[in-house]
């Protein structure tokens, strides 16, 4: 069963504008993570936050965490045509060994 | 980082035929390996976790005796997918985690395949 629901399920944007993107989840969680897919390729990991933190960056990426709201946020700054990709976020369901992944948004960046 | 790799990429079989689909983790020991299928434009549904010398548990809804997964190894695990149907077609991806709890997975390519 999903855990997460993410929106939009859509964003498309042009090249510079910042891209965000919203998870929520529905039990407790140990962490949430997110992840990339270009089309029909594997997933790559971006970034993991722990549920005692709020804030994470990396790179041109920030994610934040409410545990209270049980919500991520995903931002992209200045977004690159390099950074059309579907992004997902996924929870551990309250710690049990697996991980479920949200419904995803697909980003499209135009030139 | 780590590299999960996954074969074959992609296969088309006529209905009624196996498939096995392997993942190897190529520099790193994967303790879990985590099947996933995926159709178009959807999320991922997680179909079985498999720890290596277990047996996989699978998720409510998916047969075990049509999808078939050993994990025998810490490096390698295989799904088989038995007596294929067109209903099967879809896009199956392994990923793998090493001995530490809820870290991050690293992904195979995925195989993408289409039952005749």
């Amino acid at each position: 069963s999903q855990q997460g629901e993410e929106d939009p399920q859509a964003l498309s944007i042009q090249e510079g504008e910042n891209a965000t993107m919203n998870c929520s989840y529905k039990t407790s969680i140990n962490n949430l993570q997110w992840y990339r897919q270009n089309s029909g390729r594997g997933l790559v990991h971006l970034i993991l936050i722990r549920s005692n933190e709020r804030e994470k960056h990396s790179g041109r990426l920030r994610v934040t965490l409410d545990t209270s709201k049980k919500s991520s946020s995903l931002l992209i700054t200045a977004s690159r045509a390099a950074d059309t990709a579907s992004y997902f976020c996924a929870t551990d369901a309250g710690g049990y060994n697996k991980l479920i992944f949200g419904a995803g948004t697909r980003l499209a960046v135009h030139p | 980082g780590a590299v999960v790799s996954q074969h074959p990429s992609w296969v088309i079989c006529k209905s009624g035929t196996s498939v096995k689909i392997e993942c190897r983790s190529l520099d790193f020991q994967a303790t879990t390996m985590f099947w996933y299928r995926q159709f178009p434009k959807q999320s991922l549904m997680l179909m079985a976790t498999s720890n290596e010398g277990s047996k996989a548990t699978y998720e409510q809804g998916v047969e075990k005796d049509k999808f078939l997964i050993n994990h025998a190894s810490l490096t390698l695990s295989t799904l088989t997918v038995t007596s294929a149907h067109p209903e099967d077609s879809s896009f199956y991806i392994c990923s793998g985690r090493g001995r530490a709890l809820n870290e991050k997975l690293f992904f195979g390519s995925g195989t993408q395949l289409s039952v005749l």
